[in-house]
């Protein structure tokens, strides 16, 4: 079955850390580009970053550029988002979405997200 | 930043039409993308590459795209369909998602 599977989200004060992780199976996940993607409380899908297969290109959105820092292990199958210095307006549900690779197929399979809630 | 607009909300009887439109000035350069979302679920990808259904995906979901603006159609509208809808395309450095839009079945 393809899976992908978020954990290591939880509770953390304004200006802390964490390191979300994302495992594949089912697949061959060397082969697909990654994406974070955010979704606040009561709010709409936030794109976050972007990984290539290979880990050559990456992207960020402005709101999280020079906080969290994304990166993969293709032999362990497996993604993570270091999201560090956070804030309350990071408070979200964080999936992550698989995309073949030089191909237009679109994020088609999804994670059932972790939550992340930054408060005092 | 660039942004995609989309209506709020859609109320539609059952077995109607329903549209969700989403504007935005890159469309005419790059592909759309459609999500469904439903509560407390993670989201489903409807339409990629504008109006390309993947599998599974029911013939009454269709895409379109003129100008600036792309389309999702929702034909014979079920109760099963009411959810938030996204549209996505590619930014500058990276992606975008669409504002969202809440259609309701009557």
């Amino acid at each position: 079955e393809v899976q992908l599977v978020e954990s290591g989200g939880g509770l953390v004060q304004p200006g802390g850390s964490l390191k979300l992780s994302c495992v594949a199976s089912g697949f061959s996940f060397s082969s697909y580009e990654m994406n974070w993607v955010r979704q606040a409380p009561g709010k709409g899908l936030e794109w976050v970053s972007y990984i290539s297969s290979g880990g050559n290109s990456i992207y960020y959105a402005d709101s999280v550029k020079g906080r969290f820092t994304i990166s993969r292990d293709n032999a362990k199958n497996s993604l993570s988002l270091q999201v560090k210095s956070l804030r309350a307006e990071d408070t979200a549900i964080y999936y992550c979405a698989r995309w073949l690779q030089d191909s237009y197929y679109g994020m088609d399979v999804w994670g059932q997200g972790t939550t992340v809630t930054v408060s005092s | 930043s660039y942004e995609l607009t989309q209506p709020p909300s859609v109320s539609v009887s059952p077995g109607q039409t329903a549209r969700i439109t989403c504007s935005g000035d890159a469309l005419p350069k790059q592909y759309a993308f459609w999500f469904q979302q439903k509560p407390g679920r993670a989201p489903v990808l409807l339409i990629y590459k504008d109006n390309q259904r993947p599998s599974g995906i029911p013939e009454r979901f269709s895409g379109s795209s003129s100008g600036t603006t792309v389309t999702l159609t929702i034909s014979g509208v079920q109760a099963e369909d009411e959810a938030d809808y996204y549209c996505q395309s590619a930014a500058t450095s990276g992606y975008v998602f669409g504002t969202g839009t809440k259609v309701t079945v009557l």
